[in-house]
């Protein structure tokens, strides 16, 4: 049973150019999280969606940050004309659908994707 | 604002002590979680402890919760050099389901 798959575990963009970064949630997991982590700190959250809904982007830039989780494929994580200052690690994180028994309030992380702007 | 803070930040011991590592949240939850993150790798969950609970066993875990001071400690005894790694608290963002907040987390290094 797979955990939570992200890709690319790495990533290297120039300034101004667009990086997009994707989450496949554990197998039966609906909600998917995007958390942000710089050098030394804590996990940010940024935005949490279900399928084809945006639950809670609270925590997202208002600006250049967009997040997606279709019918279909993975989450999306967007970032556009990206700057030095979205350097950092970004992490997604699924659970259960909430209410059921299987959900234990425990989020499943995956492994993250480091994005460096050059 | 991080809901979860943990204190210390860094914390140095040897194999075989006990390590204490505590946090403070600033509103009320149902459940307080910690989980784990060694370097470069994602977040892996360690326990939860719920808001009626005062103490829980995970094997050389221990969770500790005082919903009156707003504040939880996990203790891990006999220590490995394997444990070292970071540990975070985490708490339920406020109107967010079950979308957690985490604190700054503490470093643990634990040397043979």
């Amino acid at each position: 049973n797979a955990g939570v798959m992200q890709n690319p575990r790495h990533l290297v963009r120039r300034r101004g150019q667009e990086a997009r970064l994707r989450c496949s949630p554990m197998k039966g997991h609906s909600h998917v999280y995007w958390y942000r982590q710089l050098p030394e700190e804590g996990l940010k959250f940024m935005v949490y969606l279900q399928k084809e809904n945006i639950i809670d982007e609270s925590g997202m830039p208002k600006e250049r940050f967009s997040a997606e989780f279709p019918k279909e494929g993975p989450s999306i994580l967007r970032i556009q004309q990206v700057v030095r200052g979205d350097s950092a690690a970004y992490f997604c994180a699924s659970s259960p659908p909430q209410g059921g028994v299987r959900n234990t309030g425990e989020l499943f992380f995956g492994e993250g994707s480091r994005l460096t702007v050059l | 604002s991080q809901q979860g803070e943990e204190d210390p930040q860094a914390l140095s011991i040897q194999e075989g002590e006990n390590a204490t590592m505590n946090c403070s949240y600033k509103t009320s939850i149902n459940n307080l979680q910690w989980y784990r993150q060694n370097s470069g790798r994602g977040l892996v969950h360690l326990i939860l402890i719920r808001s009626n609970e005062r103490e829980k066993h995970s094997g050389r875990l221990r969770v500790t919760l005082d919903t009156s001071k707003k504040s939880s400690s996990l203790l891990i005894t006999a220590s490995r050099a394997a444990d070292t790694a970071s540990y975070f608290c985490a708490t339920v963002l406020k109107n967010s389901g079950y979308a957690l907040n985490f604190g700054k987390g503490t470093s643990l290094l634990v040397t043979p």
